[in-house]
């Protein structure tokens, strides 16, 4: 079974400049998660889908990150303009009945963001 | 602000046993104990969670206090591989439940 896909995985870009992440999710899991992850700390949830809809998103700075999931599927999450604390590594992850648990989270490998 | 408070390292010997405590004192009692790790450089992976039973499988064993207010993780025989930062995360056991994770048990198993 094919487990949860990022990328990139690695990205290097300027303050103040514009960055996309790509997240596909274990096939057929209904909640896909993405996290920030600052170096020495642990996963902070930025934003929760449950298929298309947004469950719960009072951690993600609105101001400058984005994120979709059209078709339930896929999620992109956008940051404009990035600033040099946004960088971490950004980590998605799905769960659902598919595969495990409805309630055990896989993740990706995660994107590891430099803002220069 | 995470709900457990865990030991920010703890060292183990090869072959030995490693226990890794967590507090969770402000448990509800809808909400499970969660363990997970993440080895260096790759995301983190489900070990094992229970609600009020000690739990065993094929990675480890959860131990849950009576009163459910902390727990304890027992990795058996440790070994090189099982170095990685562990976290323990209480939430409901539905895909609406939320995992607000500390900053982990950094756990080093030394030869």
């Amino acid at each position: 079974e094919a487990g949860v896909a990022q990328s990139p995985r690695y990205k290097i870009i300027e303050k103040r400049q514009s960055v996309a992440f790509w997240c596909n999710p274990i096939s057929g899991h209904a909640t896909l998660y993405w996290y920030q992850q600052i170096l020495g700390q642990g996963p902070k949830l930025l934003i929760q889908f449950q298929n298309n809809g947004v469950v719960d998103d009072s951690q993600l700075p609105k101001d400058r990150f984005s994120a979709e999931r059209l078709k339930g599927v896929d999620s992109t999450l956008k940051i404009q303009p990035a600033k040099l604390e946004d960088s971490a590594v950004y980590l998605c992850a799905s769960s659902g009945v598919a595969g495990g648990r409805t309630d055990t989270q896989y993740f990706g490998p995660g994107t590891r963001l430099t803002v220069l | 602000d995470a709900k457990t408070t865990q030991p920010p390292s703890m060292d183990c010997a090869e072959g030995r046993a490693a226990n890794l405590p967590c507090n969770h004192s402000t448990i509800s009692g809808n909400e499970y104990v969660y363990w997970y790790r993440q080895i260096h450089s790759q995301g983190p992976q489900y070990i094992i969670h229970g609600l009020k039973n000690n739990e065993t499988n094929e990675m480890a064993s959860l131990i849950i206090t009576e009163d459910r207010k902390s727990s304890t993780l027992i990795l058996p025989h440790a070994t090189l591989r099982d170095t990685a930062v562990y976290y323990c995360i209480v939430r409901v056991a539905t895909n609406a439940g939320k995992s607000t994770f500390g900053d982990g048990t950094t756990l080093t198993v030394k030869p």
